[in-house]
């Protein structure tokens, strides 16, 4: 069964830093590209990166870019998010989401990010 | 970047209706649409990708249809557990997901 388990979410301050794990299980982890998304309280789901399965292609929202890091660790089958220089408007919570050919089949149940003085 | 326009926002329906939702992208993205379903406090679920084909699992009476910048999602026949918002997903350039189409039943 595939299971996508994220955590390291937390309450942290403006101008912190923060680093999400995502740890993988059930399938091949490093077959598979991956991708974090959140949703900020009462509000839509967001993009926010996206990582190849061998790290070779990197993307990333323009709204992170330059503040966040997508990295992944297939011997560990782990998916991380290094967040730095946070904002009140970061705040959201973040899932992991495995690609498939075309679509993400597969979601984490996601970690609270709450960016607040 | 592309831009998806969802629409309604929000949906009032009762059982046994028919539901319809749009999603319009600002640019041709062929069919690469999918559409999800997030109940409250729960990741999203894929229901269908490449705009019209329905997810191993999924009951017949969602299905999605268009291609180039107009695409619908339909639910043949609204059930109580099909209450939960609803998200289209371009996946032409990165990703963009809609704004979201809240259902409720009336």
């Amino acid at each position: 069964e595939v299971q996508l388990v994220e955590s390291g979410g937390g309450l942290v301050k403006p101008g912190g830093s923060l680093r999400l794990s995502c740890a993988a299980s059930g399938f091949t982890f490093s077959s598979y590209s991956m991708n974090w998304v959140r949703q900020a309280p009462g509000k839509g789901l967001e993009w926010v990166s996206s990582i190849s399965s061998s790290s070779s292609y990197i993307y990333y929202a323009d709204s992170v870019k330059g503040r966040f890091t997508i990295s992944r660790d297939n011997a560990k089958n782990s998916l991380y998010l290094q967040m730095n220089s946070l904002r009140a408007e970061d705040t959201a919570v973040y899932y992991c989401a495995r690609s498939g050919l075309t679509s993400w089949g597969y979601w984490g149940q996601g970690t609270l990010v709450t960016v607040s003085s | 970047d592309i831009q998806m326009t969802q629409s309604p926002s929000s949906l009032s329906a009762s059982v046994g209706d028919r539901v319809t939702i749009t999603c319009q992208a600002s640019q041709d993205i062929s069919n690469y649409l999918n559409w999800y379903q997030q109940k409250p406090g729960k990741a999203p679920k894929l229901l269908i990708y490449d705009a019209s084909n329905l997810e191993t699992g999924v009951p017949s009476r969602f299905s999605g249809s268009g291609s180039g910048t107009d695409f619908t999602f339909t639910i043949s026949s609204l059930q109580p557990e099909d209450i939960a918002t609803y998200y289209c997903q371009q996946y032409d350039n990165l990703y963009t997901f809609g704004q979201g189409t809240k259902l409720e039943i009336k």
